[in-house]
């Protein structure tokens, strides 16, 4: 079945240590997101893809980078990750423009925890 | 800062009754509202994207309406099953911004 796929589905790093969330696709399609959601909050929208444009969300921390290869992956890097970091982190794709009228269809997620 | 708020935070309705939700966003450069349902475990699944004044959309036992003069969006849904149980999220897209509420958690008890 087309679908997004995380991995993995848990991840737990040291504090400060570099660490990489993947996400990838089979619905072709050319947006892709990264959410950051934390226990009981509104997911929070690190950045997105429409193709090969970064946007980045103004608010989204240096700390977070992310890198798109191809239509198909997109990689989230948190480059000295904080006790503050520890979240799950979603990966969505919709078709079309960002948001807009088109659903975001979601992976599983990743949880992260800083030791 | 433009913020989107779910009420209520959380819901225990028992099986077989009905019940609804809101989602209250700012009214000005609306463009669409997104619902979406997060079941513990699961990734979220889109159920609704509304954009125009008045809208209702539904989808088996549960329906949506919009009134984006007034800023909110109901979600109700009719004779709650046990696999009602899950988030309800919504998200507005404005033209600048994507905003999401922290949802309502919803409990059907049986």
């Amino acid at each position: 079945d087309a679908m997004v796929i995380q991995n993995p589905r848990y991840q737990v790093t040291q504090f400060g240590k570099p660490v990489t969330l993947s996400c990838s696709q089979t619905l072709n399609h050319n947006v892709m997101y990264w959410y950051q959601q934390k226990s009981s909050q509104a997911p929070k929208l690190l950045f997105h893809y429409y193709d090969k444009d970064f946007n980045n969300e103004a608010d989204t921390p240096d700390n977070f980078q992310s890198r798109r290869p191809n239509t198909s992956f997109c990689f989230l890097d948190i480059r000295s990750p904080g006790l503050g970091d520890a979240a799950m982190y979603l990966c969505a794709t919709s078709r079309g423009g960002r948001g807009r009228n088109q659903p975001q269809h979601f992976g599983d997620g990743t949880r992260l925890s800083i030791l | 800062i433009l913020n989107v708020e779910q009420s209520p935070q959380s819901l225990h309705v028992q099986e077989g009754d009905s019940t609804n939700f809101t989602c209250s966003f700012p009214s000005s450069n609306f463009y669409a509202l997104h619902w979406y349902r997060w079941e513990t475990a699961k990734s979220p699944e889109a159920l609704f994207v509304m954009t125009l004044n008045g809208d209702e959309k539904k989808k088996g036992r549960i329906s949506a309406t919009l009134n984006t003069k007034e800023g909110y969006s109901y979600l109700y849904i009719k004779g709650s099953q046990p696999e009602d149980s899950a988030t309800y999220l919504c998200y507005m897209d404005s033209n600048y911004q994507l905003i999401w509420g922290a949802g309502t958690k919803l409990i059907i008890k049986p």
